[in-house]
Formats: structure tokens, sequence, C-alpha cells
């Protein structure tokens, strides 16, 4: 099964909102990723977790947090989001070993009002 | 540092006839390169990685690469056109290794390259 699942799959938020998206991948992959992805451009390394633990934060607004409650889960927690930040959001994964491919989620599409 | 270049940012290909779809990179060291489907409002799918051995990968949905070092290229082919196969396409590079105590490798995208396919 080389499948990651992101939820929700569309969400619409306020400025002075908090929200959560969520990933799951069950392949036992020891990495994962968040990342941002504008309207026809590649996507942009936002967070890594590698066994559990953020390994990477590129340089990421405060108001992004990210939460690896376990091997499988991993969250990214919204607050006070601007309208900029409306993107496609993906989650990926890997083995953790180079030089593995990186799995991705369908991801949500975050819009913010 | 690691980059990849996608030249095209648009490749129109009647159905039936073949396609590539440009890429070449710059690294230092061995180069892991990856390609990745992106269809409309979904997420990126992958097709297939060049990491050592044959320098013709082959990959999903009958896609294959050629990895050329002497030109510094990982072109994505395949025989026959699909209108199916209508997508954006991104190249990529890994960055760096693993580190159990540190950082991971990441992968560094093209800017992509839409590719239609016409009946």
């Amino acid at each position: 099964d080389t499948e990651v699942t992101q939820t929700p799959k569309h969400l619409v938020m306020g400025m002075t909102n908090k929200k959560s998206l969520k990933c799951e991948q069950h392949m036992g992959h020891r990495a994962m990723y968040w990342y941002k992805q504008k309207a026809k451009k590649p996507p942009e390394l936002m967070f890594v977790y590698s066994y559990e633990k953020l390994s990477i934060n590129e340089s990421v607004p405060s108001r992004f947090s990210p939460e690896c409650p376990n091997s499988s889960l991993l969250n990214l927690h919204l607050h006070a989001l601007q309208p900029e930040d409306s993107a496609l959001y993906l989650c990926a994964s890997s083995q953790g070993r180079d030089p593995y491919a990186q799995y991705f989620g369908p991801g949500t599409r975050l819009t913010v009002l | 540092a690691q980059s990849v270049a996608q030249p095209e940012d648009q490749v129109n290909v009647a159905e039936g006839n073949p396609l590539t779809v440009k890429c070449t990179y710059s690294v230092s060291g061995n180069p892991y390169l990856f390609w990745y489907v992106q269809y409309p409002n979904r997420g990126l799918q992958f097709l297939l990685k060049y990491i050592t051995g044959d320098n013709l990968v082959k990959g999903s949905y009958g896609f294959e690469a050629e990895f050329n070092k002497s030109q510094t290229s990982f072109h994505l082919k395949k025989p026959s056109a699909l209108v199916s196969d209508s997508a954006l396409y991104f190249c990529a590079v890994r960055d760096g290794f693993m580190n159990y105590g540190g950082s991971q490798g990441n992968l560094i995208f093209g800017k992509g390259t839409k590719l239609s396919v016409k009946p």
C-alpha cells in the first residue's frame, strides 16, 4: 500500500481561525514532509520530520505549526493565516534513507479569506 | 547547490506520437533524480527514479527516462502518448543525505512542464 492520505480535501478559513491539516501513512516510512504549492508552481518544502523529530524547518512563519504525534501521523496546525497562505498543502513520506522517492498525498486545498 | 531545470513551460504532442519532456540537472556528487506527474487538483505521483545502474529507467504508465551523465540530462520519454497523459510534470533531484542525527535529503523540483496531448 503506497498511499498517503490527507484530510480535509478542502478547507476555507478566516484569518482569525485555528484549524489543522492531517496526514497519515501506513507504509512504515520514517520521514514525513509538508510542502506548500501555489498554482502551476513546484512544491516548496516547509517542514521535515525524521523519526518523529523535526529535522528541517524552512524558515516557515510561526503561524504554521507542525506536529508528529507518531510515526504514521503528521499534523499542520494553522493559526492567524493570511490570504497569501492560500495554496495546496501536500504531505509526503519516504523511507527516510537516501535515495528513496517521496510519496505524496492528494493535498489539502486551503483558502484563507 | 543541487538544481534541476526544465527548459519548456509546455510541450504539445499528438496522441500516438512519442513524447519527450526535458530536464537537466546540476549536482555535486552522484545525482539522484526523479520524475513526478501531477494531474489537476491532485497530489504528485511518483513516476520513476534514477539512482545508479542502467541509464534507461522504466517507470509507471509506460514512461521511461534516460540518464545522460555527459549532458547532465534526465529526459522523460514515452513511445506513444495518450490524451490521459496530459498533466504537469516535475523533474526533481535529491538534495543531501539522510543523517540519522540531523538533516534529511529533500527534493528540489524543477518549475514543471505542462504536457498537452491532443487527439
